[in-house]
């Protein structure tokens, strides 16, 4: 099938880094994006990323793709209690159609 | 499990015409179903929030008589695109929550609108 796949739950402490990836499948994927929502607010978009690049680094965020293996990961560093949030990563197909994971939960100690 | 599925997955429609999606929860009940529209590259704007059986709350800036949304069971929202128009063309994304006691969202594969 035609899945974007992540794992549910993430736990961190704080200043640790996060480490978030995202499997999908659509090897035609034109963008990757990664959103965050916090409670009760909508997706916001954290990033994406093109799919002729590697790598792209934003301040604390840097996100790693893996196009041969279709896999996807955002890294947070320096973790702090406010990224508690859950993270979404989706895959641009045809037209900007999108496809969403189901999220990945994370959660920072203190 | 957790599947929320849309319908239709893409519309064409003419201006002044209106246009109705669905968004189903297919193995769950979703108490709280949000509607987002969204556009390329941009994060995804929630329109609307609602829960079954009562009105649905509106976002700030969303017409609530040209984006009618209904609730009407716990594993179905239809959202209604009233009197198109081009501008009101987009990729809307409905979402699900379901009542296991998590903010969890499991969203529709969405549906891309073109008004001609």
């Amino acid at each position: 099938g035609e899945d974007v796949e992540q794992s549910l739950f993430l736990s961190v402490r704080e200043g640790d880094s996060s480490v978030i990836n995202c499997t999908y499948t659509d090897s035609s994927s034109t963008y990757l994006y990664w959103y965050k929502q916090e409670p009760g607010a909508g997706l916001q978009l954290l990033t994406y990323i093109f799919s002729n690049m590697d790598m792209k680094q934003d301040q604390r965020l840097t996100v790693l793709l893996n196009k041969k293996d279709k896999h996807l990961s955002l890294r947070i560093a320096d973790t702090q209690t406010g990224d508690s949030a859950i993270y979404f990563c989706a895959e641009s197909i045809s037209n900007n159609d999108m496809r969403f994971g189901a999220g990945t939960r994370l959660t920072v100690k203190p | 499990g957790a599947v929320v599925s849309q319908h239709p997955s893409r519309v064409i429609c003419k201006s002044g015409t209106s246009v109705k999606i669905e968004c189903r929860s297919l193995d769950f009940q979703a108490t709280t179903m949000f509607w987002y529209r969204q556009f390329p590259k941009q994060s995804l704007m929630l329109m609307a929030t609602s829960n079954e059986g009562s009105k649905a709350t509106y976002e700030q800036g969303v017409e609530k008589d040209k984006f009618l949304i209904n609730h009407a069971s716990l594993t179905l929202s239809t959202l209604t695109v009233t009197s198109a128009h081009p501008e009101d063309s987009s990729f809307y994304i409905c979402s699900a929550k379901g009542n296991r006691g998590t903010d969890t969202q499991y969203f529709g594969p969405g549906t891309r609108l073109t008004v001609l």
